[in-house]
C-alpha cells in the first residue's frame, strides 16, 4: 500500500512554456503533499508544503508565481511550473502523508529540461 | 535552520564488504527516515527509525536521538546497493512532517 504516482515521469519542453506536474495518491488519502526540487549531484530541496483545500506554504526563496502548487483532492496535488526556463530544469519529486501517519511517501520524481 | 550532515559523502566498495553510514544532525528532531535514490532517481524508503535499532535483511539502522546522529549499516554489500543514501529528519509537531534531507552518501559497489 501507500503508492504516490507522479506524471510525467520525463518532459522536454521550450523555453517560455509552462508545464504541469502531477502527483496522484493511489491507495490512500493525502492530506498532505510535499514538493522537492533536486539539482544533479544535490540534495533534495522542500519547495513548498501543500494541504488540501488550502493555499501552499512556499519555502524561502521559492517563487510563488513560478511554481503554482494546487491540491484540490484528497489524492492529487499538481506543481505548474510557469514560463519555464533553462534555469528551471530539475529533478522535481512530490512525497504524500496524512495525518499522524508516517513515513512520507514519495513519487518516481519527474525530470524537467527546458530547451 | 536544522543542518543534516552525511559522512562519508564517497564510498566505493568491492561486492562482499560492509560498510557504515552516518547522519548527524544539529538539533532534536521528531522524526527520522532513510532513503536510498537509485540511478533512475527513484527514492525508496528504507527505514523509518526516530530512535532505537530496525533490521531488514542486510540493511540495519541505529538511531541516537539525545545524541544526534543515526547510522545505517549496510552487510555483504552487492552492486546493486550503489546509488545515494539521505537521511532526513522531521522537526516540530503537528502535522506537516516537513522533512529536511542529508547531503547524501554516494555509494558504488564494485563487482
Amino acid at each position: 500500500g501507500a503508492v504516490v504516482s507522479q506524471h510525467p515521469s520525463w518532459v522536454i519542453c521550450k523555453s517560455g512554456t509552462s508545464v504541469k506536474i502531477e502527483c496522484r495518491s493511489l491507495d490512500f488519502q493525502a492530506t498532505t503533499m510535499f514538493w522537492y526540487r533536486q539539482f544533479p549531484k544535490q540534495s533534495l530541496m522542500l519547495m513548498a508544503t501543500s494541504n488540501e483545500g488550502s493555499k501552499a506554504t512556499y519555502e524561502q526563496g521559492v517563487e510563488k508565481d513560478k511554481f503554482l502548487i494546487n491540491h484540490a483532492s484528497l489524492t492529487l496535488s499538481t506543481l505548474t511550473v510557469t514560463s519555464a526556463h533553462p534555469e528551471d530544469s530539475s529533478f522535481y519529486i512530490c512525497s504524500a502523508t496524512r495525518v499522524g501517519y508516517q513515513p512520507q511517501h514519495f513519487g518516481d520524481g519527474t525530470r524537467l529540461s527546458i530547451l | 535552520g536544522i543542518q543534516v550532515e552525511q559522512s562519508p559523502p564517497d564510498l566505493i566498495l568491492q561486492e562482499g564488504a560492509n560498510s557504515t553510514l552516518r547522519c548527524n544532525f544539529s538539533d532534536s528532531v521528531n522524526n527520522l527516515q532513510w532513503f536510498h535514490q537509485n540511478p533512475w532517481g527513484q527514492l525508496i524508503n528504507l527505514f523509518y527509525i526516530p530512535s532505537g535499532t530496525k533490521q531488514n535483511g542486510r540493511l540495519s539502522a541505529t538511531t541516537v536521538a539525545t545524541e544526534r546522529y543515526s547510522l545505517l549499516y549496510i552487510s555483504s554489500s552487492q552492486t546493486t546497493d550503489s546509488g545515494v543514501y539521505f537521511c532526513a529528519v522531521e522537526r516540530g509537531g503537528g502535522a506537516t512532517n516537513k522533512l529536511i534531507f542529508g547531503t547524501g552518501t554516494l555509494l558504488a559497489v564494485q563487482p
